[in-house]
């Protein structure tokens, strides 16, 4: 167990549809990232927040968007789902500048099916 | 930008067989790189980290990998594998261009330990 959570861990939506992923880090880690796990692209990072600040953007499609709260848990949001957006989405969570930085550390994941 | 390459997406291996996975990136500037384990169904888990120094890192569950910067491979490797080690196994890469926050992965190699 990692120490990260994420919920829900099945998700089953039709094309169209607007979904909200949520993620809750480690405790003590201000850092937050998202990856799409899929079988044809692979594993793709997406977005990276510190303490509640964006702070990297990597192939993140503008229909989908994510947030940081206070309480550093973060959400990602999904919308106008294609049938191509069907993927495991992960959350890690690192304890960015004190200790061990550059560690990741990875949730369970989210499996979201689009129909 | 970086990237890596994984050469084999499958590796078929007997148990208590030695094993190689191969993984090869491309950077311009200096890197971190790592090895993670994903099961069936979970998420992923850290197995090792090359950060700086020793070119020899040890890791979990009997994993070793090496960093030979010339190069720039980061083999893993396992003197004897068992059952348990079946997995999916991602090499990834981070950079200073990214300020370390971001992970690059490669496609992934499928560890497959048959008796």
């Amino acid at each position: 167990d990692s120490g990260v959570t994420q919920t829900p861990k099945h998700l089953i939506t039709a094309t169209g549809q607007r979904v909200t992923l949520r993620c809750s880090p480690r405790s003590g880690d201000l850092s937050v990232y998202w990856y799409q796990q899929s079988l044809d692209q692979g594993l793709q990072f997406l977005i990276h927040y510190y303490n509640g600040e964006e702070r990297a953007k990597g192939n993140i499609l503008e229909r989908f968007s994510a947030q940081q709260f206070p309480d550093l848990h973060s959400e990602l949001n999904l919308s106008s789902l294609e049938l191509g957006d069907s993927a495991l989405y992960f959350c890690a969570s690192s304890q960015v500048g004190a200790g061990d930085l550059t560690t990741q550390y990875f949730g369970p994941g989210t499996r979201l099916t689009v129909l | 930008a970086q990237s890596v390459t994984q050469l084999d997406s499958q590796v078929p291996v007997f148990e208590e067989a030695p094993v190689e996975l191969r993984c090869n990136y491309s950077s311009s500037v200096s890197v971190y790189l790592f090895w993670y384990v994903q099961y069936p169904n979970q998420g992923l888990q850290l197995l090792l980290k090359y950060l700086s120094g020793s070119t020899l890192v040890k890791g979990i569950n009997g994993f070793e990998a090496e960093f030979n910067k010339s190069q720039t491979s980061f083999h893993l490797r396992k003197p004897s594998v068992h059952i348990s080690d079946t997995a999916e196994y991602f090499c990834a890469v981070s950079s200073m261009n990214s300020g370390y926050s971001t992970l690059t992965f490669g496609k992934g190699t499928m560890l497959l330990v048959s008796p």
